[in-house]
């Protein structure tokens, strides 16, 4: 199974701060990887799939990258709606998600 | 609109069963795989299993095999999660979730409302 390491565990960011998160794979995914935003009581919204396309009607200020097994979320300037905890998830091998980060209002 | 509906909140004696509901409206029921993912308090995302709604086949994680049954009932477009020998730590909301537009990726576009499930004596 791949195994996903994601961090940090949380982070504690201002309104227009640049915060990055990053999820580290096992072994090699290809292009089944996603990120989401959870907030509570609600149910997981899809930000990113296919590691760097923008699920529709994603604002622009989210991005995603990947460098070999490194996948990272972005959010270019962080908005007070954006503070919530977010998971990457790969599909390549089963279904797993990371341990989640929450952003948190500093 | 595509939306998968879920039922209740249940609570449950541990040994006891749950069996959770997913309706789905909107698109072909039968092609699109339902995930099974629960969320326990203070605890990340953790996916269960998926079903095939039109073969019936499913797949779980390895720590739910043997205790959970994925079934569907492809009449009334629902998905149906069946969980055995509760125990306290399953005390969790479950959620249905489908690869809509995404299913080339595997990543969730559609996601049910969420079921909680408490699990006390």
């Amino acid at each position: 199974d791949i195994q996903l390491t994601q961090s940090p565990s949380s982070v504690s960011a201002s309104v227009g701060d640049r915060v990055t998160i990053t999820c580290r794979a096992s072994h090699g995914i290809g292009a089944w990887f996603a990120w989401y935003q959870h907030k509570p009581g609600t149910a997981p919204k899809l930000l990113v799939y296919a590691t760097s396309s923008l699920q529709s009607g994603v604002p622009s200020r989210f991005s995603g990258s990947r460098s070999g097994t490194d996948f990272t979320l972005t959010i270019s300037s962080l908005q007070p709606e954006d503070f919530a905890t977010y998971y990457c998830q790969q599909a390549s091998s089963w279904v797993a998600f990371g341990q989640g980060t929450k952003v948190e209002i500093k | 609109q595509v939306q998968l509906v879920q039922s209740g909140a249940e609570l449950k004696k541990p040994g006891a069963s749950v069996r959770v509901s997913c309706e789905a409206s909107g698109y072909s029921f039968s092609d699109y795989f339902i995930h099974w993912v629960r969320q326990a308090p203070g605890q990340g995302l953790e996916w269960m299993g998926w079903l095939n709604p039109k073969s019936g086949a499913t797949n779980f994680e390895q720590n739910f095999r043997g205790r959970v049954t994925l079934t569907r009932d492809t009449s009334v477009n629902t998905a149906y999660m069946e969980l055995n020998t509760l125990r306290s730590d399953d005390t969790a909301v479950y959620y249905c979730a489908s690869s809509y537009d995404y299913s080339d990726y595997g990543a969730f576009d559609v996601w049910g409302q969420g079921t909680q499930v408490t699990v006390s004596s």
